[in-house]
């Protein structure tokens, strides 16, 4: 079954609000990353946290993970409307063959 | 220069033709995937290869044959197109597995939009 699952499915904000995202899986991982879709286009990875951390940064964005509750979240700071995109969770199950799973992904909208 | 390539970008065919989308990495990556992204945007992977051998094959059915000549391309070859093969097709690849077990990011390319009549 599917390993990732983000909410909300889609989400619509004003720029310069924040967006946050989460996701959630079943099993134990080596790693969460986000990746982030424009319309029509390929995936681009944003940011990989490892199953021992806990927090991240990267610019404007902010992950968490907490392995107990096997989640995470996406936080986007000051978003601008180029970041109207689909944001999706892929993990990479431990002990696993080299794939990732996706999840079906936030499609987010920012407004100017 | 683009880092992932796929080729074409837009396919448009008739129920029961074979095509085929090629893929090229100049990463340098040692494994290569096929992921299939459906109408609802759910992305799922096909196949992997690491060095030119198959790695994963996720009960795709036979009618989809990868093959890579060299560790910088794979290629699909679909035979036998149905409907139910309308999808984009993206191409990715990754470094090597890291030391300590611990795997990195997957590079896109910009996908392969096929359209089954």
């Amino acid at each position: 079954s599917q390993q990732g699952e983000e909410d909300p499915q889609a989400l619509s904000i004003q720029e310069g609000e924040n967006a946050t995202m989460n996701c959630s899986y079943k099993t134990s991982i080596n790693n969460l990353q986000w990746y982030r879709q424009n319309s029509g286009r390929g995936l681009v990875h944003l940011i990989l946290i490892r199953s021992n951390e806990r927090e991240k940064h990267s610019g404007r964005l902010r992950v968490t993970l907490d392995t107990s509750k096997k989640s995470s979240s996406l936080l986007i700071t000051a978003s601008r409307a180029a970041d109207t995109a689909s944001y999706f969770c892929a993990t990479d199950a431990w002990g696993g063959s080299e794939k990732l799973v996706f999840g079906k992904g936030t499609k987010l909208t920012v407004n100017p | 220069d683009t880092a992932v390539s796929q080729t074409p970008k837009y396919l448009v065919t008739q129920m029961g033709n074979d095509k085929s989308i090629k893929c090229e990495q100049n990463l340098g990556h040692d494994t290569m995937y096929w992921y299939k992204q459906d109408s609802k945007k759910f992305l799922k992977i096909m196949f992997s290869y690491n060095n030119k051998e198959l790695i994963i094959n996720e009960t795709v059915p036979n009618r989809f044959s990868p093959k890579s000549p060299d560790k910088a391309h794979l290629n699909l070859h679909i035979n036998s197109l149905e409907l139910g093969d309308s999808a984009v097709y993206f191409c990715a690849s990754s470094h090597p597995e890291a030391s300590g077990g611990v795997r990195n990011e997957q590079f896109f390319g910009p996908g392969t939009r096929l359209t089954v009549l």
